[in-house]
């Protein structure tokens, strides 16, 4: 199993420019989610969902938006880069949801940096 | 979900147990304990986790406080590889995971 791919490793964007981030996961997982990472700091969650068809947003949603068309895809777009956008973004998938009885790991990629110029 | 308070940073001889506390006060019944960890620049990896039991498995010990208040995550021989930034995390069924600043743990030879 490759786990969870993401693609690309870094990325220039000047402001104002689009781009999608990918995500796949090889694991057949239900719920993959999209974190960011900005120096210093925790990860803070963008997006996430719960199966093909079905997302919801997360702590800091504006700017982004998701699709999941499949189980195993979970693309991140960005419309119009914005400078605050420059950060390390994580994509995670995990086979349940429960915080409690199930044991919910999660599974994260090995992230993609973006600089938005 | 409970708020989860704990030291920006320790050291730790190689070879020796790393003691990493996290304060947990307003944790509620159902709610669990996580740790993860993140290595460099990489994405976070789950640890242990837990409700009110001590847990061990091959890469830590947790123990819990009895009254759920306050948690230590042992990593009994510490090694170079274990230097990183160490999550600890209380969250409800369904919720969602918030990765505070961590402790960074640094391992010195």
């Amino acid at each position: 199993n490759a786990g969870v791919t993401q693609t690309p490793k870094f990325r220039i964007l000047k402001i104002g420019q689009s781009m999608t981030l990918q995500c796949a996961q090889d694991m057949n997982h239900n719920y993959m989610y999209w974190y960011r990472q900005d120096p210093g700091m925790g990860l803070k969650l963008i997006y996430y969902s719960v199966g093909a068809g079905i997302t919801d947003k997360g702590e800091v949603p504006n700017g982004y938006n998701v699709s999941r068309s499949t189980t195993e895809d979970f693309p991140l777009r960005l419309e119009l880069a914005a400078p605050s956008q420059t950060s390390v973004y994580f994509c995670a998938s995990s086979r349940s949801f429960s915080g409690g009885l199930s044991y919910n790991e999660q599974f994260f990629g090995p992230g993609t940096r973006l600089t938005v110029l | 979900d409970a708020k989860t308070t704990q030291p920006p940073s320790m050291d730790c001889a190689e070879g020796r147990a790393a003691n990493l506390p996290c304060n947990h006060s307003t944790i509620s019944g159902n709610e669990y304990v996580y740790w993860y960890r993140q290595i460099h620049s990489q994405g976070p990896q789950y640890i242990i986790h837990g409700l009110k039991n001590n847990e061990t498995n091959e890469m830590a010990s947790l123990i819990i406080t009895e009254d759920r208040k306050s948690s230590t995550l042992i990593l009994p021989h510490a090694t170079l590889r274990d230097t990183a930034v160490y999550y600890c995390i209380a969250l409800n069924y369904g919720q969602n995971f918030v990765f505070g600043p961590g402790t960074r743990l640094s391992v010195l030879p």
